[in-house]
């Protein structure tokens, strides 16, 4: 089935330090969402992008739907211990299904 | 609102048991979800239902079954559980199936 790939896999960085995770596909999409997982909860949309180029941000959270239609990042600057998570990048194409990627796992070292 | 709940939070079952996960809205939301977790694979779907008495295979449907019961309420069947169906279920609803999924907090199951 169809699958998005995300990097990095895993980071571990220093608060304050800005963070930049991203996620491709082979295929065109239509809309891209960001959700953050906590551990024991399920996703919660962070950003929604639905224009090719167009660049959203969410507080510190800034995300942006690729030119290509075939990728889409997402950037959190100054990062503080709360934002440990794990990010699940999510695009749709025509049609209903969303397809998730794989995440990104996200340490924050106080 | 409560958003999407979900019932149980946590199941242990033996293979070839059966059981029923429910899932419920409280946000008149017109579609709803259900996905599987495992590690390193991401959210995988499992069925979805566009409307009100509808429901679609999505990408991993088999051994699996659900029912539409009213548009609060979506449920998922394991008629025989397998080892191969260990995962955490989350349960998904939209306004439109082509708007923005909510998810509820997850059903973690074991099948030994």
């Amino acid at each position: 089935g169809q699958q998005l790939n995300q990097s990095p896999q895993s980071m571990f960085i220093q608060e304050g330090e800005d963070v930049s995770m991203n996620c491709t596909s082979s295929s065109i999409f239509n809309t891209w969402l960001w959700y953050k997982q906590e551990p024991g909860e399920g996703p919660v949309l962070l950003i929604a992008l639905y224009k090719a180029g167009e660049l959203t941000s969410n507080g510190r959270l800034t995300a942006q739907f690729g030119i290509t239609r075939k990728d889409s990042f997402l950037n959190i600057s100054a990062s503080i211990p709360s934002d440990v998570g794990i990010y699940f990048c999510a695009g749709r194409r025509t049609g209903n299904q969303f397809y998730f990627g794989t995440g990104t796992s996200l340490t924050v070292i106080p | 609102n409560a958003g999407v709940t979900q019932t149980p939070k946590f199941q242990v079952l033996k293979t070839g048991q059966s059981m029923t996960l429910q899932c419920a809205q409280d946000m008149n939301h017109n579609s709803m979800y259900w996905y599987r977790q495992d590690p390193g694979m991401g959210l995988r779907l499992i069925y979805y239902s566009a409307s009100e008495g509808t429901t679609d295979k999505g990408e991993v449907p088999n051994g699996y079954n659900v029912s539409r019961l009213n548009k609060r309420e979506f449920s998922l069947r394991l008629e025989s559980a397998a080892p191969s169906q260990t995962s955490v279920y989350f349960c998904a609803s939209s306004e439109s199936d082509m708007e923005t999924q909510y998810f509820g907090p997850g059903t973690r199951l074991l099948v030994l």
